[in-house]
């Protein structure tokens, strides 16, 4: 068990609606990481929060949003879903912000499964 | 953009011999590689990093070889057990992110 947790940890709905999945990092950490693994594929980076704002943007569509707040827990929303949105969502979390010599471990939570038919 | 490739895709090895996943990526200005392990049904776990001061790092089973010159590095697992049939990532880091490779499948045979 990582420390990290995601609910739901499956999700069915339909094309053209919107859902949130929720993350909670592991106590004291204050970077969270959203990530995306389609069927049989590897890890796509969404976005990076660091202690509340907005640190780094991977390949994340205009259509999904996200936000840290200030307990620390992320959510990542998903409008307007297409049928290429189903995948793995991770979370993931570490002490630290990456960057420099200071990277640090991350954490991934057990993942959100979400099915859109 | 910067890009990490990573072969092969699949590897089979007999139990008790060893494998070897190898990575390549363009940014020079990249200084962190970790591997990680991803079970079935669940998350990556990092298992090994390596940083561009250093050109190996092991630990017991598990080992890591950074060539800075030629923007490669390997993880290299010796004595194989059924546990290790996982999905193996390399990444290197940009900025503040990684960038990660596509995965490499690896099978363990009795």
């Amino acid at each position: 068990d990582s420390g990290v947790t995601q609910t739901p940890k499956h999700l069915i709905t339909a094309t053209g609606q919107r859902v949130t999945l929720r993350c909670s990092p592991r106590s004291g950490d204050l970077s969270v990481y959203w990530y995306q693994q389609s069927l049989d594929q590897g890890l796509q980076f969404l976005i990076q929060y660091y202690n509340g704002e907005e640190r780094a943007k991977g390949n994340i569509l205009e259509r999904f949003s996200a936000q840290q707040f200030p307990d620390l827990h992320s959510e990542l929303n998903l409008s307007s879903l297409e049928l290429g949105d189903s995948a793995l969502y991770f979370c993931a979390s570490s002490q630290g912000t990456s960057g420099g010599a200071g990277y640090n471990e991350q954490f991934f939570g057990p993942g959100t499964r979400l099915t859109v038919l | 953009g910067e890009n990490v490739e990573q072969h092969p895709s699949t590897l089979s090895v007999q139990e008790g011999d060893s494998a070897v996943i190898k990575c390549t990526y363009s940014d020079s200005a990249s200084n962190y590689f970790p591997w990680y392990k991803q079970e079935l049904g669940k998350g990556p776990q990092l298992i090994i990093d390596i940083r561009s001061n250093v050109g190996e790092k092991k630990d017991q089973r598990i080992a890591v070889t950074l060539n800075k010159t030629a923007k490669h590095f390997s993880l290299h697992i010796t004595e194989t057990q059924p546990e290790d049939s996982a999905v193996y990532f390399c990444a290197a880091s940009k900025g503040y992110q990684l960038i990660w490779g596509a995965g490499t499948k690896l099978i363990i045979k009795p």
